[in-house]
C-alpha cells in the first residue's frame, strides 16, 4: 500500500518568510497533486505534476516533482496570512482513479 | 457554474439514527468519490461511483454504510445506526473521468456529529 508522508506536520511562520513543505513516498508516483484546504471547506486543487523533474509555478508557489517521481516539494515565497491552511499531497494508485492523501502540513502565517 | 454541492453542511444525529449525506457533482462530471476526514487527519477514500454503478467501495465499512448514485438526482452516502466514531467531515468530489491527471473538485463537506 502506498503511503504518503508529509513534513513538517505543523509550521508557523511570520508574514514575508519563505517555506518549503515535502511529500514523500516509498513508491513511484504516477502523478501527484497538491491541494490546499481552509478550515470548514473542502480541499482545492492547486497543481498536478506528472513528469519527473517537473517544476510548476503558481504565483508565489513553486511545485517540484522529484526526478525519480517518489517525492515532491512545495515552496512558498514571501508567505502571506492568506496562505494559511492545510496543504495536502495526493497521488493516484498506479494510474487508477483512487487518490491517496497524505496527512498534510498545517501552515499558519502570522501577520 | 455551480461546483460540487453537498448538503447538509452540518448534521447532528443521535446514536442509532440514520444519516443521509447528499452530493451533486459538477455539471458534466460523471464520476463521484466520497472521502472521510477525521479531526487532524488526512482524507480517507471510501467509495467511487459512476451513474448507477459502484466502481470501488473498498474504503467503506461493510456494515451500516452504503452509497448510491442514481440515474437522476444526487449521490447519497447513507450511514445507518450511527455511532460516535462516525463523527467526521465527509467530502464528496467529482471528476469528468476516472484516471490520473483529471484531478478532483471537492465539495465543502458535511460535518456529521453523533451525540
Amino acid at each position: 500500500t502506498q503511503l504518503l508522508e508529509q513534513s513538517p506536520q505543523f509550521l508557523s511562520i511570520q508574514e514575508g518568510e519563505n517555506l518549503t513543505v515535502y511529500c514523500n513516498s516509498s513508491s513511484v508516483f504516477s502523478s501527484l497533486q497538491w491541494y490546499r484546504q481552509e478550515p470548514g471547506e473542502g480541499p482545492v486543487l492547486l497543481v498536478t505534476v506528472v513528469t519527473g523533474g517537473e517544476v510548476k509555478k503558481l504565483k508565489r508557489l513553486t511545485f517540484q516533482f522529484g526526478d525519480a517521481r517518489k517525492d515532491s516539494s512545495l515552496h512558498i515565497t514571501a508567505a502571506q496570512p492568506g496562505d494559511t491552511g492545510l496543504y495536502l499531497c495526493a497521488s493516484d494508485t498506479s494510474g487508477t482513479y483512487k487518490y491517496i492523501f497524505g496527512t498534510g502540513t498545517r501552515l499558519k502565517v502570522l501577520a | 457554474n455551480a461546483g460540487v454541492m453537498q448538503n447538509p453542511r452540518h448534521l447532528v444525529r443521535r446514536r442509532g439514527q440514520e444519516a443521509r449525506l447528499r452530493c451533486s457533482p459538477m455539471k458534466g462530471h460523471s464520476h463521484v468519490y466520497w472521502y472521510r476526514q477525521l479531526p487532524e487527519e488526512g482524507l480517507k477514500f471510501m467509495v467511487y461511483l459512476q451513474k448507477e454503478n459502484i466502481i470501488d467501495e473498498s474504503g467503506m465499512p461493510k456494515e451500516r454504510f452504503s452509497a448510491e448514485f442514481p440515474k437522476e438526482g444526487p449521490s447519497i452516502l447513507r450511514i445507518q445506526q450511527v455511532v460516535r466514531g462516525d463523527s467526521a467531515a465527509y467530502f464528496c468530489a467529482s471528476s469528468p473521468g476516472g484516471g490520473a491527471d483529471n484531478g478532483y473538485t471537492f465539495g465543502s463537506g458535511t460535518r456529521l456529529t453523533v451525540v
